[in-house]
């Protein structure tokens, strides 16, 4: 099956600092990848549809300038916490599609901790 | 708006108990559905997923789902649960265009041995 790989897995940082995360499909193209944000013991939220070389579409309430998402090429995908603040301590998870399929492959997540 | 409920937070059951997880969508068109599982930690595995055709759909792990237009349910089924099962799982639907997912709130599934 196809593998979408994350990382880093776990990432401790100190408000104010930013924080990179990758998003790698490994065996495919995908044309498409989203981030989601995952609170304990809830749901996923999407945070942002990202499709390669052009600008990720973010959903309602999301803050585009703090969480920037580029999505340079066809297998990756980043997501960089823009000073960040001990409120955006989460699990952040992305997936990632491939044209003309309707079915998402996750990564691992990242485990997210500012102090 | 198009979206997935989950009604049962947490459910637990005895290895070797048959199983059920109850999802329920909301209306629209012919919905595209899938159960996913997530162990502590790690990011979500496909169980199944169902587009059309055979309302009963099987999955990995010896799971299956039956779709039901008339109560717009897509419960998740196994005979025999294992202690391994013990894990969150995740309802979800394709939502509007861009192949969007929208997910359910989630079942935490306890295995008592």
């Amino acid at each position: 099956g196809a593998v979408v790989s994350q990382h880093p897995s776990r990432v401790i940082c100190k408000s104010g600092t930013s924080v990179k995360i990758e998003c790698r499909s490994l065996d495919f193209q995908a044309t498409t990848m989203f981030w989601y944000r995952q609170f304990p013991k809830q749901s996923l939220m999407l945070m942002a549809t990202s499709n390669e070389g052009s600008k990720a579409t973010y959903e309602q309430g999301v803050e585009k300038d703090k969480f920037l998402i580029n999505h340079a090429s066809l297998t990756l995908s980043t997501l960089t916490v823009t000073s960040a603040h001990p409120e955006d301590s989460s699990f952040y998870i992305c997936s990632a599609m491939v044209a003309g399929r309707t079915e998402a492959f996750f990564g691992q997540g990242t485990r997210l901790t500012v102090v | 708006a198009q979206s997935v409920t989950q009604p049962d937070i947490h459910i637990t059951v005895s290895e070797g108990a048959s199983l059920e997880l109850r999802c329920n969508y909301s209306y629209g068109a012919t919905p595209y559905l899938f159960w996913y599982v997530q162990s502590p930690g790690q990011g979500l595995q496909l169980l199944l997923k169902y587009f059309s055709g055979d309302t009963l759909v099987q999955g990995i792990k010896g799971f299956e789902a039956e779709f039901k237009r008339s109560q717009s349910s897509f419960n998740l089924r196994k005979p025999s649960v294992h202690w391994s099962d013990a894990a969150e799982y995740f309802c979800a639907r394709i939502t509007g265009g861009g192949n969007k997912l929208t997910f359910g709130t989630g079942t935490q599934l306890k295995v008592e041995l």
